[in-house]
C-alpha cells in the first residue's frame, strides 16, 4: 500500500517571498505523483503531475516540483507566492498501471494549509 | 472536454433523514469514480469507488452508500443520516492517471 506524509499542516509566509511544501511518500511499486490545490469551499484542482521523464515538473500559477525517487519525495515550489495562492494543498500518488495490484486509488496526504500574509 | 457536475452545493438536513448526492461525467467513457468525505483538517477519506456499472467498492464502514446505474453517473446515499455524516464530500473521476474533481457537496446534519 502506498502512504502520503505532507511535513507541514500549517505554511505561512509572506507575500512575494519563496515556499517549500514538502511531501514524502511510501510505495513498495512505481507511482504517479501530484500536487493539488483547494480554495475554501470548492473541489480540488490538479497544479502538477510526475508521471515519467523529466524529474523537474512545471505546473499552473508558477509551480513546480522535484521528484526525488531516492529520497521519495516530491516537494512542491514556488518562487514568489501571493497573496491568491492562499490555500490549502494536497499531495497525493497513485500506483503505475500494471505494477502490481490494483492502480485505482489515489492515495493523498492530509494537506498543507498555505497562508500568504501582506 | 471533460466535465463532471456535482449537486447540491449546500445541505442542511436533519438526522435520521435519508440523503442522495448525485455525481455525473461528461466527455469521458468508462470511467473510474469515486466518492470522497473531507473533514476538517483531516484530508480526504476515500469511501466508495467504481471501475464500473454496478460495481462499488467500500473502503470504510459506515452509514452510507453507494451506487453506479449508468456509466457515468454515481450516487452516495444514506437511509438515515447521523450528525457524524456532516462533511464536505466532493466527487471524482479518473482513468490511469490523474483524478478530476466536482465542486463539492457541503452536508450539515442538524
Amino acid at each position: 500500500a502506498q502512504s502520503v506524509t505532507q511535513l507541514d499542516s500549517q505554511v505561512p509566509v509572506f507575500e512575494e517571498a519563496p515556499v517549500e511544501l514538502r511531501c514524502n511518500y511510501s510505495s513498495s511499486v512505481s507511482v504517479y505523483l501530484f500536487w493539488y490545490v483547494q480554495y475554501p469551499n470548492q473541489g480540488l484542482q490538479l497544479l502538477l503531475k510526475y508521471l515519467s521523464g523529466s524529474t523537474l515538473v512545471k505546473g499552473i500559477n508558477g509551480f513546480e516540483a522535484e521528484f526525488n525517487k531516492s529520497q521519495t519525495s516530491f516537494h512542491l515550489r514556488k518562487p514568489s507566492v501571493h497573496i491568491s495562492d492562499t490555500a490549502e494543498y494536497f499531495c497525493a500518488v497513485r500506483r503505475v498501471p500494471n505494477s502490481g495490484g490494483s492502480n485505482y486509488k489515489l492515495t493523498f496526504g492530509k494537506g498543507t494549509l498555505l497562508t500568504v500574509n501582506p | 472536454s471533460q466535465t463532471i457536475h456535482q449537486w447540491p452545493a449546500t445541505l442542511v438536513q436533519p438526522v435520521g433523514s435519508p440523503l442522495s448526492l448525485e455525481c455525473t461525467v461528461e466527455g469521458t467513457s468508462n470511467p473510474n469514480l469515486y466518492w470522497y468525505r473531507q473533514a476538517a483538517g483531516r484530508g480526504l477519506q476515500l469511501l466508495f469507488y467504481s471501475v464500473g456499472i454496478g460495481q462499488i467498492s467500500s473502503e470504510v464502514p459506515q452509514n452510507l452508500s453507494a451506487s453506479r446505474p449508468q456509466d457515468r453517473q454515481f450516487i452516495l446515499s444514506s437511509k438515515k443520516l447521523l450528525l457524524s455524516d456532516s462533511g464536505f464530500y466532493l466527487c471524482a473521476w479518473s482513468h490511469n492517471t490523474e483524478a478530476f474533481f466536482g465542486q463539492g457537496t457541503r452536508l450539515t446534519v442538524v
